[in-house]
C-alpha cells in the first residue's frame, strides 16, 4: 500500500523567511513524488516532482524539494516566502512499479505567509 | 488549449435528486480521475479510468457511477444524492501513470446537497 503523511495542518511563516512544508511517504520500492498547490477556489496546480536522479528538485515559483530516501521524506522548501505563496499544499506519491494506479495524496498543509 | 474543464461549477441538489458532472480534457490523455475534497480529508479518489471504455473504483466509490464513452470525457453520476455527498469535486487527467507523469486538474465543481 502507498501512503503519504503531511504532519502539519498549518504552517505560518513571516514574509522573507525560508519556508518548509513537510511530507513523508510509504511505498514498496522506488517512489514517484509530487507537490501540488491549491489557491482558494481553484484546482490543484503541479509544482514539481521527483522521478529519479538528483535528490534536489526545482520547480515552479522558486520552490524546491529534497528527496531523502533514508528518511522517506520529500519536504517542500523555498528560501524566501512571499505573501502570495499562501495556499494549500499537497504531497502525493505513487510507487514506480505500480502500473496504472493513481496518485495518493496527503491531507494537505495550509501555508500562511504573514507580511 | 483549455486543459481540463468541468461542468457545472456550482450545483445545489435536494436529497434524492440525480445529476451528472462532466469532465473534458483536450490533451489526449489516456487516464482520467474523479476526486472529492472535504475539509481535513484531503483528496479522496472516487473512480478513475485508464482508457476509453474502462473504469475502476477508487477509495470512496459508493453512491457514484462513472462512464468514459469518449477518450476526452469522463462523467460522474450521482443517482440519488445524499447530504454526505456535499463536497468539492475535482476531475484530473494524465498522459500515463508510467514514468511519473503528473496529473492535471480541473477547476472543480462545488456541490451542495440539502
Amino acid at each position: 500500500a502507498q501512503s503519504v503523511a503531511q504532519p502539519e495542518d498549518q504552517v505560518n511563516v513571516a514574509e522573507g523567511n525560508p519556508l518548509t512544508v513537510k511530507c513523508t511517504y510509504s511505498v514498496s520500492g522506488n517512489p514517484y513524488l509530487f507537490w501540488y498547490v491549491q489557491y482558494p477556489n481553484r484546482g490543484l496546480q503541479f509544482l514539481l516532482k521527483y522521478i529519479t536522479g538528483d535528490n534536489l528538485v526545482k520547480g515552479s515559483y522558486g520552490f524546491e524539494a529534497e528527496f531523502n530516501k533514508s528518511q522517506t521524506s520529500f519536504h517542500l522548501k523555498k528560501p524566501s516566502a512571499l505573501v502570495s505563496d499562501s495556499a494549500l499544499y499537497f504531497c502525493a506519491v505513487r510507487a514506480s512499479y505500480s502500473g496504472n494506479t493513481p496518485l495518493v495524496f496527503g491531507k494537505g498543509t495550509r501555508l500562511s505567509v504573514i507580511a | 488549449n483549455a486543459g481540463v474543464t468541468q461542468t457545472p461549477k456550482f450545483r445545489v441538489l435536494k436529497t434524492g435528486q440525480s445529476m451528472t458532472l462532466l469532465c473534458a480534457q483536450d490533451m489526449n490523455h489516456e487516464y482520467m480521475y474523479w476526486y472529492r475534497q472535504d475539509p481535513g480529508m484531503g483528496l479522496r479518489l472516487i473512480h478513475y479510468s485508464v482508457g476509453e471504455g474502462t473504469t475502476a473504483k477508487g477509495e470512496v466509490p459508493d453512491g457514484y457511477n462513472v462512464s468514459r464513452l469518449k477518450k476526452q470525457n469522463f462523467l460522474l453520476g450521482l443517482e440519488s444524492a445524499a447530504p454526505s455527498q456535499t463536497s468539492v469535486y475535482f476531475c484530473a487527467s494524465s498522459r500515463t501513470t508510467a514514468g511519473g507523469d503528473e496529473q492535471f486538474f480541473g477547476p472543480g465543481t462545488r456541490l451542495t446537497v440539502l
